[in-house]
């Protein structure tokens, strides 16, 4: 069964900080992943998916990258900023016929002013 | 361009009552489905389908009914409803299994509380 983990589980850190964000798979098969960032009582937003062939994904100061072999992923947020805090959710798609997605827990970001 | 839209996005409902979960999506997208989000467990498939009139079940089903008689509709019904299923429901779609490397849409969410 597909186990994703996600560390540091909460992160604060003063604002134009550089940071990282890591996500680990145990199953290497994967189709996909997705990043999201989901809002204090929000729905999930997607900021970046990487397809199996990807080593990286880039939208703005954000930058994703993937290494299947390893099941590993990092988020790269460049130039932190306060409205940057929120929880981020790392997600693969295994395939299959559910082809659900299997989500981390999380990393709950503050990022200080 | 709604994406996913999810109604109600909050309710309240007493041990035994019934309820239906509405998510409607208008990106055209053959696969749909439904997930619970807890504190600590992170988000966990419930049921999916792959186009209309095609239901399975994904990682905690029970207690949950869906079905999908349009592209655009995937309710999910809860059918007496219990203190264990107190969450935050979430609606997903993204395109078919053919374009398997797809990004996938995320509703804002139901909030429920069973009492």
């Amino acid at each position: 069964k597909q186990e994703v983990t996600q560390i540091p589980a909460a992160l604060s850190v003063p604002e134009g900080e550089n940071l990282v964000l890591n996500c680990s798979f145990t199953d290497s098969a994967i189709y996909n992943l997705q990043w999201f960032r989901q809002d204090p009582g929000k729905g999930l937003t997607s900021l970046l998916l990487i397809q199996s062939s990807q080593r990286e994904q880039t939208s703005g100061r954000l930058n994703a990258s993937l290494d299947k072999s390893s099941g590993r992923s990092t988020l790269y947020i460049a130039a932190s900023q306060p409205g940057d805090s929120a929880t981020y959710l790392c997600a693969v798609s295994s395939g299959g016929g559910a082809d659900g997605l299997t989500f981390g827990k999380g990393t709950h970001l503050i990022i200080q002013p | 361009n709604a994406g996913v839209t999810q109604t109600p996005k909050f309710q309240v409902l007493k041990t035994g009552q019934s309820m239906t979960l509405q998510c409607a999506q208008d990106m055209n997208h053959e696969y749909m489905s439904w997930y619970r989000q807890d504190p600590g467990m992170g988000l966990r498939l419930i049921h999916y389908s792959v186009g209309a009139g095609i239901t399975d079940q994904g990682e905690v089903p029970n207690g949950y009914n869906v079905s999908r008689s349009t592209t655009e509709d995937f309710p999910l019904r809860l059918l007496s409803a219990a203190p264990s299923q107190t969450s935050v429901y979430f609606c997903a779609s993204k395109r078919g299994l053919t374009y398997l490397n797809t990004e996938a849409f995320f509703g804002q969410g139901t909030r429920l509380t069973v009492v």
